[in-house]
């Protein structure tokens, strides 16, 4: 089935630093890939997506890049803020699925210290 | 525009007691669902509903727990009785679209519930 693998966390990064968090699918065919953010007390909110290889989804300064030949979609940032301190969890959504259908990764919590 | 509302934010129980969890989408969402979100895990779907018809609840342990949408609109979810093992973040999440064409989720702060 499908199934999605994230880098363990913490992360803990100094403000302005570079962030990168790992994520590899295994799906059938071309899901479509998502990043969500679970700030401390609230629901998941999607961060950013993309839908078919070689797409690069992109808000509020992350960015992440759906490489169909390492099965990836790893999340960047250039330079992180407190305000960015999170558990982000990557996710994918068959082909088709209307996004109705959300296979998740375990989460990766980032801790930003100014 | 509101959000999805859950209610109660937390809840503590002793095992075997039953517990239900409310929640109330986006106005005019037509897709419901429920995960379960055991902590240091990612969540899990339990029951999808495209309005008040049950989508897909093969991931739902239905020897204690239930869920219903109410006319399509407000949604309950019970667990009865309550194992250790169900202490976990109980999410709600609603879209606007239809199967197959549900389109983005949006979650709610989600029920912490604590069996002890």
């Amino acid at each position: 089935g499908d199934s999605v693998t994230q880098m363990e966390g913490p992360v803990t990064l100094s403000e302005e630093a570079f962030l990168t968090i790992n994520c590899t699918y295994t799906a059938t065919g071309y899901p479509s890939l998502f990043w969500y953010v679970q700030y401390p007390g609230e629901g998941l909110q999607l961060l950013l997506k993309a839908t078919k290889a070689d797409d690069k989804g992109s808000n509020k300064g992350f960015e992440a890049t759906y490489r169909k030949e390492t099965t990836s979609f790893h999340l960047e940032k250039g330079s992180v803020q407190v305000s960015d301190s999170a558990v982000y969890f990557c996710a994918l959504s068959p082909l088709n699925s209307g996004y109705s259908t959300l296979t998740f990764g375990k989460g990766t919590m980032l801790l930003v210290s100014p | 525009e509101a959000g999805v509302a859950q209610s109660p934010r937390y809840k503590i129980i002793e095992k075997r007691q039953s517990v239900a969890f409310w929640c109330n989408p986006i106005s005019g969402h037509a897709t419901l669902y429920w995960y379960q979100q055991i902590l240091g895990q990612g969540p899990k779907l339990l029951i999808q509903f495209q309005n008040n018809g049950v989508v897909d609840d093969s991931q739902l342990p239905k020897d204690r727990f239930s869920a219903e949408r109410l006319k399509g609109v407000d949604s309950t979810l019970k667990i009865q009785p309550a194992k250790l093992e169900d202490s976990a973040v109980y999410l709600c999440a609603s879209s606007l679209g239809s199967i197959p064409y549900s389109y983005e989720q949006y979650f709610g702060p989600g029920t912490r519930l604590t069996v002890t």
